[in-house]
């Protein structure tokens, strides 16, 4: 089974704090990508990740993939209210064939509280 | 440009009645998937879709539950006589024919949220 793994599932933190989510999968993927979502919305594309060990940041998030491309961490610098949400990772396989499927993780619910 | 559409935003279905969420995705995507989500959950795969043609179905019930995406027109999601466990927020998404290489990203719409009395 093709899973990818996230940690934490919830995590409630005060302004102004740092934190880390892990997505983590026996898996390697061609590429993998960060969305939030949050309530009452569709999710929303934060960035693609495609080759290992690579960083990239917007803002205060700093994403990063696995030299392995098996799993990626998503940082946030100072948290603010806006950044609660639910932060969802998903892995592109690149499977033979014309199968785009992406194997999701099941999201890490944030909640940055003022 | 507009952005993946979804109508309608929230449905009513009273149990065994039918329910046809619709899809239209962004301009020149001709991929489509359909996800549903629980509160306080993940996204659940269900069906993957390519013009006139199903790629992936494995996320889907095996009864009640169809899609389909025709040359012309909307993705649409049909669920026959619907049960309160169908009840959730279902989600279409769509990308481009020829992604970049290791770019297979998705653009989610707004989601139709069914709630089955």
């Amino acid at each position: 089974t093709q899973l990818l793994e996230q940690s934490p599932q919830f995590l409630s933190i005060q302004e102004g704090e740092n934190l880390t989510v892990y997505c983590n999968s026996s898996s390697v993927f061609s590429s993998l990508q960060w969305y939030r979502q949050e309530p009452g919305e569709g999710p929303v594309l934060l960035v693609t990740v495609v080759t290992g060990g690579e960083v990239k940041k917007l803002k205060r998030l700093t994403f990063q993939f696995g030299d392995a491309r098996k799993d990626s961490s998503l940082h946030i610098t100072a948290a603010q209210p806006g950044d609660t949400g639910l932060y969802l990772c998903a892995g592109d396989l690149a499977g033979a064939g014309n199968n785009r499927k992406l194997i999701w993780g099941l999201g890490t619910s944030l909640a940055v509280n003022p | 440009n507009a952005g993946v559409m979804q109508n309608p935003r929230h449905l009513v279905r009273r149990r065994g009645q039918e329910a046809r969420l619709r899809c239209s995705p962004m301009k020149g995507h001709s991929h489509v998937y359909w996800y549903r989500q629980l509160p306080e959950e993940g996204l659940k795969f269900m069906v993957y879709l390519q013009k006139e043609n199903i790629i992936d179905e494995s996320g889907m019930p095996k009864e009640r539950f169809s899609a389909e995406f025709p040359k012309e027109g909307p993705s649409i999601l049909r669920i026959q006589q619907v049960v309160r466990g169908d009840s959730a927020a279902y989600f279409c998404a769509s990308s481009p024919k020829d992604p970049g290489l290791g770019r297979n990203e998705q653009f989610f719409g707004p989601g139709t949220r069914l709630t089955v009395l």
